[in-house]
């Protein structure tokens, strides 16, 4: 089983800044058949990105996915106040499929 | 409108069972596989397993085997997990997302709460 360790646990910075989220995958994900969701307090996740860098269907750009192998990034380029969530990666390359424990990102 | 839609939230005892449902529109249904995911309460996400649409088979996570069971009416476009002899442990949201490798699609979720 692929376990995925996402950090920091928790992110706090303001409106218009830079995040970046790391998600280390247990061993290599081939394909780099890694996703990132987005979840807020009562909702279901959300799609942002798959195969490590695509974004899904009306993702804004802000929203970028790099990485292969073992480590991947999910990057927001300039925070807007809806984008304060929890994130979480997936992994698709094996079974069972896996999802990191997530990162909390707070208005600091 | 290209959706899931699941059942209520549900309020059962311990040792009863619950049957959750997600209907499907706005799509083949027979064209995506649709899997289960438990996020206990203040936790993460969990894969559960998933179920073959085409021929109704079902794959189990580790830990969900046994006590849980996946299945379909392809007639009304609906998927169901089925959870007997309900735990305490068991209280949690349980969505169902459409896809095989990622999750392109989700269910709102259903609240499954287990007390006495």
């Amino acid at each position: 089983e692929i376990v995925l360790t996402q950090s920091p646990g928790t992110l706090s910075l303001s409106p218009g800044e830079r995040a970046t989220l790391s998600c280390r995958a247990s061993q290599s994900v081939s394909s780099s058949y890694l996703a990132w969701y987005q979840q807020k307090p009562g909702q279901a996740p959300r799609l942002l990105v798959y195969g490590a860098s695509s974004r899904a269907t009306g993702i804004p750009d802000r929203f970028s996915g790099s990485g292969s192998g073992t480590d991947f990034t999910l990057t927001i380029s300039r925070l807007e106040p809806e984008d304060f969530a929890v994130y979480y990666c997936q992994q698709y390359d094996s079974s069972p499929r896996s999802f990191g424990q997530g990162t909390k990102l707070e208005i600091k | 409108q290209v959706q899931l839609v699941q059942s209520g939230s549900e309020l059962k005892k311990p040792g009863a069972s619950v049957k959750v449902s997600c209907k499907a529109s706005g799509y083949t249904f027979s064209n995506y596989a649709l899997n289960w995911v438990r996020q206990a309460p203040g936790q993460g996400l969990e894969w559960m397993g998933w179920i073959n649409t085409n021929t109704g088979n079902p794959t189990y996570a580790q830990g969900f085997t046994g006590r849980f069971v996946f299945s379909l009416d392809t007639s009304v476009r609906t998927a169901y997990l089925q959870i007997s002899s309900l735990k305490a442990e068991d209280t949690a949201v349980y969505y169902c997302a459409r896809n095989w490798g990622y999750f392109d699609l989700w269910g709102r979720g259903t609240l499954v709460t287990v007390s006495s």
